[in-house]
């Protein structure tokens, strides 16, 4: 059964780095597909965050570049999240989510990372 | 980057309804439109993919077309399980982008 599950911290403080990391299981990342991190903040809409190809090639959205890394480990069948500089405004639900086309399917299930001191 | 803008932003609808709701893209996407469905503190399931192509294990009443710039998803007759927000997302090009959402409602 294709899963993936996002971990990390649920609680982050303003100017810190984010970190999460998507485990994938039922399947294998290096199978042609993109790796992608999606979030949603409260009541909102979704926003990509960025995606990366299991040769490594990463893409990201502009509005967030500046600030965010993602990984892959393909031995560990994960990939990895971060963001910098974290402020209120990125408390939000984060999603990974593999596809093997520009859309996403599956999606984990969801971490809520909250920003507060 | 392509906007992509959805109406309307919630309808009400009734059990056996025939819903559609509409995604226009700021730029010619082709056919590489993807449609999802999200209900309360879940994550976003793939309905549609390529404007057109019906997702496994999807019921056939959910439906996609259009291409271009302008794009429809249509629920032909709406179930109690459909009740839930619609997002679509071109898949044209980084950057990814997604519409706003559309709330089908219970009327």
């Amino acid at each position: 059964q294709e899963q993936l599950q996002e971990s990390g911290p649920g609680l982050v403080k303003p100017s810190e780095t984010l970190s999460l990391t998507c485990t994938v299981s039922g399947y294998s990342i290096t199978s042609n597909y993109y790796c992608g991190w999606i979030r949603q903040p409260p009541g909102k809409g979704l926003e990509w965050i960025g995606s990366i190809y299991h040769s490594g090639s990463t893409y990201y959205n502009p509005s967030l570049k500046s600030r965010v890394t993602i990984s892959i480990d393909t031995s560990k069948n994960q990939f990895s999240l971060k963001l910098s500089s974290v402020t209120a405004a990125d408390t939000a639900v984060y999603y990974c989510a593999t596809g093997r086309g520009y859309w996403f399917d599956p999606w984990g299930q969801g971490i809520l990372v909250t920003v507060s001191s | 980057d392509i906007q992509m803008t959805q109406s309307p932003s919630s309808v009400s609808a009734s059990v056996g309804d025939r819903v559609t709701i509409t995604c226009r893209a700021s730029q010619d996407i082709s056919i590489w439109l993807a449609w999802y469905q999200q209900k309360p503190g879940k994550a976003p399931n793939l309905l549609i993919f390529a404007a057109s192509s019906l997702q496994i294990a999807v019921p056939s009443r959910f439906s996609g077309s259009g291409s271009g710039t302008d794009f429809t998803l249509t629920i032909s007759s709406l179930q109690p399980e459909d009740f839930a927000t619609y997002y679509c997302q071109q898949a044209n090009s980084f950057p990814l982008t997604f519409g706003g959402g559309t709330k089908v409602e219970i009327k």
